[in-house]
């Protein structure tokens, strides 16, 4: 069976630090791979998302930056964190092609930027 | 483009109650639609799925059917539970790679 895992689970860092947020997934290869955030309502904002090794397609212009080093494994980094980057943190993975096409989503990681 | 709308919460509701979350959603040609369920403090689960016209999806006394005539995929369930509150999410997917999401609105059940 497919997992997914994101860590760490909570974090807190101050203005100004770099951020790494790891995600991975087990049990399947070539994912498309996504990165979301909620923060403050519970709306989801698609930041990044991932096709294959290398390919990143960014949503919304920011600070934040991905990438994917390997085939289930995607990275959400920044170098110098802002206040208004608190908020849930959610990876999730969808099958390229056969099966159904819903997302998995990982446990997510809780940032607050202080 | 695609487009998710849901009605706005919180759904305050007793114990028993019958549970109406409803969505409407804007998209071309024939999207697969899907309901999710986040509970405090974690990610998203699949609660259920509707993939052409006329489906019905239904998990955990929870249904849906796929409208095509009003583009609806409103969420049913006839007895709630306090287990039961958390945030809903309709969601559809057409033909690219991102899904479409609703805004969520949140349950909260009463004993």
């Amino acid at each position: 069976s497919q997992t997914i895992h994101q860590w760490p689970a909570t974090l807190v860092q101050p203005v100004g630090s770099p951020l790494s947020l790891e995600c991975t997934v087990e049990g399947t290869s070539n994912p498309n791979l996504y990165w979301y955030r909620q923060a403050a309502g519970r709306g989801l904002q698609l930041l990044f998302y991932s096709v294959g090794i290398g390919q990143i397609s960014s949503e919304v212009p920011q600070n934040l930056s991905a990438s994917r080093p390997q085939d289930r494994q995607f990275i959400l980094s920044s170098k110098k964190l802002l206040l208004s980057d608190s908020g849930f943190y959610l990876c999730a993975w969808r099958r390229q092609a056969g099966g159904s096409n819903e997302q998995y989503f990982g446990p997510g990681t809780r940032l607050t930027v202080t | 483009g695609n487009s998710v709308t849901q009605m706005e919460g919180p759904v305050t509701l007793s114990e028993e109650a019958f549970l109406t979350i409803n969505c409407t959603y804007t998209a071309t040609g024939y999207p697969s639609l899907f309901w999710y369920v986040q509970y405090p403090g974690e990610g998203l689960q699949l609660l259920l799925k509707a993939t052409k016209a006329d489906d019905k999806g239904s998990n955990k006394g929870f249904e849906a059917t796929y409208r095509k005539e009003t583009t609806s995929f409103h969420l049913e369930k006839g007895s709630v539970q306090v287990s039961d509150s958390a945030v809903y999410f309709c969601a559809l997917r057409g033909g690219s790679y991102i899904p479409t999401f609703g805004r969520g609105t949140s349950l909260i059940v009463h004993p």
